[in-house]
């Protein structure tokens, strides 16, 4: 069974500050999805990193792939009240098999 | 607007009902998903169909019969559900060709209470 593991499972700051959230995994993806999800309404995909050492920034979003393609990470800068909701990493697999695996997902919580 | 429309929202129903959750794409995938979201659990996929075929069963109990007629519905019928089945349930859809590495759209979901 492929297993995300995400840290912290809860994050509460104030807004302004920076903050890093982890997507760890033994195994490898060929490819890492980034997902928020608000109150109400299902995920939506903020990123997609297929190449180890990848990273992509999505305005004050940052996200890198691990350079073995096992591991994700996604830092804010300066977050804003806006960036509050539930971050999921996905991991996917080249062929055969459209699903993903799911983290277990970062609770987010920015504080005016 | 995400492009997938699920039905209803909310649903409360009792042990002994029947009820069907609906979901629709109006992104021209070929590929659709059921999710299921429980507090303190990861989002379980259930089912995968991929041009109306199914290509995955997660070991989902049998009280949860999908249907998928063509490539932009998706239904999932319920009955003699149990009081741990009370979850969201997210549909979802994708292009297809590229395994998992296709972006996944989601609909917001139906909230399912089981009394």
């Amino acid at each position: 069974t492929q297993l995300l593991e995400q840290s912290p499972q809860f994050l509460s700051i104030q807004e302004g500050e920076n903050l890093t959230v982890y997507c760890n995994s033994s195994s490898v993806f060929s490819s890492l999805q980034w997902y928020r999800q608000e109150p109400g309404e299902g995920p939506v995909l903020l990123v997609t990193v297929v190449t180890g050492g990848e990273v992509k920034k999505l305005k004050r979003l940052t996200f890198q792939f691990g350079d073995a393609r096992k591991d994700s990470s996604l830092h804010i800068t300066a977050a804003q009240t806006g960036d509050t909701g539930l971050y999921l990493c996905a991991g996917g697999r080249s062929f055969g098999n459209e699903k993903l695996t799911f983290g277990t997902g970062t609770r987010l919580t920015i504080i005016p | 607007e995400t492009g997938v429309t699920q039905t209803p929202r909310h649903l409360v129903m009792g042990m002994t009902n029947k009820k069907s959750l609906k979901c629709e794409q109006h992104l021209g995938h070929n590929a659709m998903y059921w999710y299921k979201q429980s507090a303190k659990k990861p989002l379980e996929l259930m089912f995968v169909y991929n041009f109306k075929e199914q290509t995955e069963n997660n070991s989902v109990p049998s009280r949860f019969s999908p249907e998928c007629p063509n490539s932009s519905h998706l239904f999932l019928h319920l009955h003699t559900l149990q009081p741990e089945d009370s979850a969201l349930y997210l549909c979802a859809s994708s292009q297809t060709g590229q395994g998992g590495n296709q972006p996944q759209h989601f609909g917001d979901g139906t909230r399912l209470s089981i009394l």
